[in-house]
């Protein structure tokens, strides 16, 4: 089955704990990127990638931190420096990145801190 | 920036309702614009990509239309069933951009 995976589907963190939340694809893209969504809001671009080993901040990037080592992997890692963690993470991937393209989404992590 | 509205932010209709559901943009330098549907708790699903160049595009039951010089883009839903029951969000995609700018969206029930 090609497609993009995130795990675990719910998390919970303690206040003051760094956490990582996992996003693999296996559709050969070149572009990944994390959103974050709140109730009442749109999707929020946190980071994005487009080829391995280079990734750009997006809109809210504070307290926020990523890799991109392989392809197929964009962990995102949640610090204690995010002061409202507590949100619906989604990853996206896309063939080549930028304008021309369609991004595809995985299910989501909800992330909440305890 | 590009800001994107979504009204209304919930709408119920009965089953076999015709509907609308709207989206505007507030910079009309698109490249395309696509609407999704989000079921609670889960991912995206896309269901339409308008480029920028075109009018209108359809898939089964759903037409989606793009007046760029307005601002404004229509998602119609002929015919509802109670499975299209879900939140509809639309995304733009502006020229040299690398992510999307979303939508609040709309939650959408239909009722048997």
């Amino acid at each position: 089955d090609g497609g993009i995976t995130q795990s675990p589907k719910y998390l919970f963190r303690k206040e003051g704990q760094n956490v990582t939340l996992s996003c693999e694809q296996n559709l050969n893209h070149d572009a990944m990127y994390w959103y974050r969504q709140d109730p009442g809001q749109g999707l929020r671009l946190i980071y994005y990638s487009q080829i391995v080993n280079d990734f750009q901040k997006g809109d809210i990037a504070e307290g926020y931190s990523v890799s991109r080592e392989k392809k197929e992997s964009f962990p995102l890692t949640v610090t204690s420096a995010q002061k409202n963690p507590t949100a619906f993470y989604l990853c996206a991937s896309s063939p080549r990145g930028g304008s021309t393209d369609t991004q595809y989404f995985g299910p989501g992590t909800r992330l909440t801190v305890l | 920036k590009q800001e994107v509205t979504q009204i209304p932010a919930a709408l119920s209709v009965p089953e076999g309702e015709n509907l609308v559901l709207n989206c505007s943009f507030t910079d009309s330098a698109i490249y395309n614009l696509q609407w999704f549907r989000q079921d609670p708790g889960k991912g995206l699903t896309s269901l339409l990509l308008i480029q920028s160049s075109q009018r209108e595009q359809t898939s089964g039951r759903l037409n989606a239309s793009l007046d760029k010089s307005s601002g404004r883009s229509t998602l119609y839903i002929a015919a509802s069933q109670p499975g299209d029951s879900a939140t509809y969000l639309c995304a733009v995609n502006l020229w040299g951009a690398n992510n999307l700018f979303f939508g609040t969206g709309t939650r959408l029930t239909v009722i048997p």
